[in-house]
């Protein structure tokens, strides 16, 4: 069956960076995209971006722009999305959620906290 | 970019009820529509896409309807389980963009 699992729990201090990793197994790799959205306490979803499993094409968010990254390895059906210069409104719940191209996601992530305190 | 407008923010209804939620986009998205739902402490699930396609293994009492700026997510007889937060999606190009979300409670 489709599993995304992600890596842990992160906390942070202000100024940091944070590497969450989404492993990905039941279904090929290559046919999909891979969303990531987040979510802060008591808010709603928020779209981040997403990237081609195939080529690793990518689209960010605009609000992100200059500090995101998601990157792909095919080898380990792994994707990888780097949040940088973190700030307290960063803490939030991100998920990976599969979709086939722009499209819904129809498999979700645990979910991974990011908590950015000083 | 185009905006999602979900309404109302919160209900209440009753066990039984036929409960409503709509979803208004700013421009014309076509079908490219999905509806998820998140219960308290859960992981967000996909209940319809192409505005009114039901996800694998979604009860039959969820229905979307609606194309170009108006959608909405129909509960046909509401369940106790049902109590979670309902959020609409847009998709198709960039950004995709989500409504604010919709708490439904049980009254």
């Amino acid at each position: 069956q489709v599993q995304l699992v992600q890596s842990g729990a992160e906390v942070k201090k202000p100024g940091a960076s944070v590497k969450i990793s989404c492993k990905a197994s039941g279904f090929t790799f290559t046919d999909y995209y891979m969303n990531w959205v987040r979510q802060a306490p008591g808010q709603g979803l928020e779209w981040m971006g997403l990237i081609n499993l195939s080529n690793g094409g990518i689209s960010y968010a605009q609000q992100l722009q200059g500090r995101v990254t998601m990157i792909r390895d095919p080898s380990a059906t792994t994707v990888y999305m780097e949040l940088s210069s973190l700030r307290s409104d960063d803490t939030a719940v991100y998920y990976c959620a599969r979709g086939r191209g722009w499209s819904w996601g129809d498999n979700w992530g645990q979910g991974t906290l990011v908590t950015v305190s000083s | 970019d185009i905006q999602m407008t979900q309404s109302p923010s919160s209900l209440s209804a009753s066990v039984g009820d036929r409960v409503t939620i709509t979803c208004r986009a700013s421009q014309g998205i076509s079908n490219n529509l999905a509806w998820y739902q998140q219960k308290p402490g859960e992981i967000p699930k996909l209940l319809i896409y192409s505005a009114s396609t039901l996800q694998s293994g979604v009860p039959s009492r969820f229905t979307g309807s609606g194309s170009g700026t108006d959608f909405t997510l129909t509960i046909s007889s509401l369940q106790p389980e049902d109590v979670a937060t309902y959020y609409c999606q847009k998709y198709g190009s960039a950004p995709i963009t989500f409504g604010q979300g919709t708490r439904l409670e049980i009254k």
